[in-house]
């Protein structure tokens, strides 16, 4: 049974970098996944930001490409999230998750739990 | 860039059946088996209960269904139940390897 738990700073200053870990368990960070974050700001939808495949092939949502940046730490099964210059229209839950892709579908089949970041000086 | 569009809001008794409409704004948006859905109960982490627009994960009930025609993916909820209340979100697979959600629909159970 895979899981996932997100973890970082709750608080973070506008114009500063956001950086989010996600510990993922009970299954490889290696597997035929592409492991994605997607964020909710309070009381609205779903965002999806982006997604990492284990070899560093990845794909960004095109409104954020220019400041996110997803790696992955195959040694401790981690997935990282950065992204630059925030505001407070950043402030949001972000969660980190496991997609099923191939060449005709994909979706979410697991969800972390989600960590709330506030954008706020 | 290609939106999913659902209703605000639906809304349903005990026992009676919902629909809830998720439509693309272009051909290859929703087709195929692109479409997935998502539950949110208020509070909690969104959960898949349809995949490749018809498939159920292993543990979610029958009463959930989905369906295609056109442009316009559906989510029809059977029976419905108090525990039903939530948001759900669909979601399609973009031929540009881009996951579009739609803005979601809150379902109340009267």
């Amino acid at each position: 049974q895979v899981q996932l738990q997100e973890s970082g700073p709750g608080l973070v200053k506008p114009s500063d970098t956001l950086s989010l870990t996600c510990d993922v368990s009970g299954y490889s960070i290696k597997s035929n996944y592409w492991w994605a974050w997607i964020r909710q700001p309070p009381g609205k939808g779903l965002e999806w930001m982006g997604y990492i495949f284990h070899t560093g092939s990845r794909f960004y949502n095109p409104s954020l490409e220019s400041r996110v940046t997803m790696s992955v730490d195959t040694s401790k099964n981690q997935m990282f999230l950065r992204l630059s210059s925030v505001t407070a229209v950043d402030t949001a839950v972000y969660y980190c998750a496991r997609s099923h892709c191939s060449s005709a579908t994909c979706y979410i089949d697991n969800w972390g739990q989600g960590t709330l970041v506030i954008v706020s000086s | 860039q290609s939106a999913l569009t659902q209703p605000p809001s639906v809304s349903g008794s005990p026992g009676q059946s919902v629909t809830i409409s998720c439509t693309g704004t272009s051909s290859d948006v929703v087709s195929y088996n692109r479409v997935s859905w998502y539950q949110q109960p208020p509070g909690t982490a969104p959960k898949l209960i349809i995949y490749e627009v018809i498939n159920r994960p292993s543990g979610v009930p029958a009463r959930f269904s989905g369906s295609e025609s056109g442009n316009t993916a559906s989510l029809t909820i059977s029976g419905l139940q108090a525990e039903d209340e939530a948001d759900y979100y669909c979601s399609s697979y973009t031929s540009s390897s881009i996951l579009l959600f739609g803005g979601g629909t809150k379902l109340t159970v009267l």
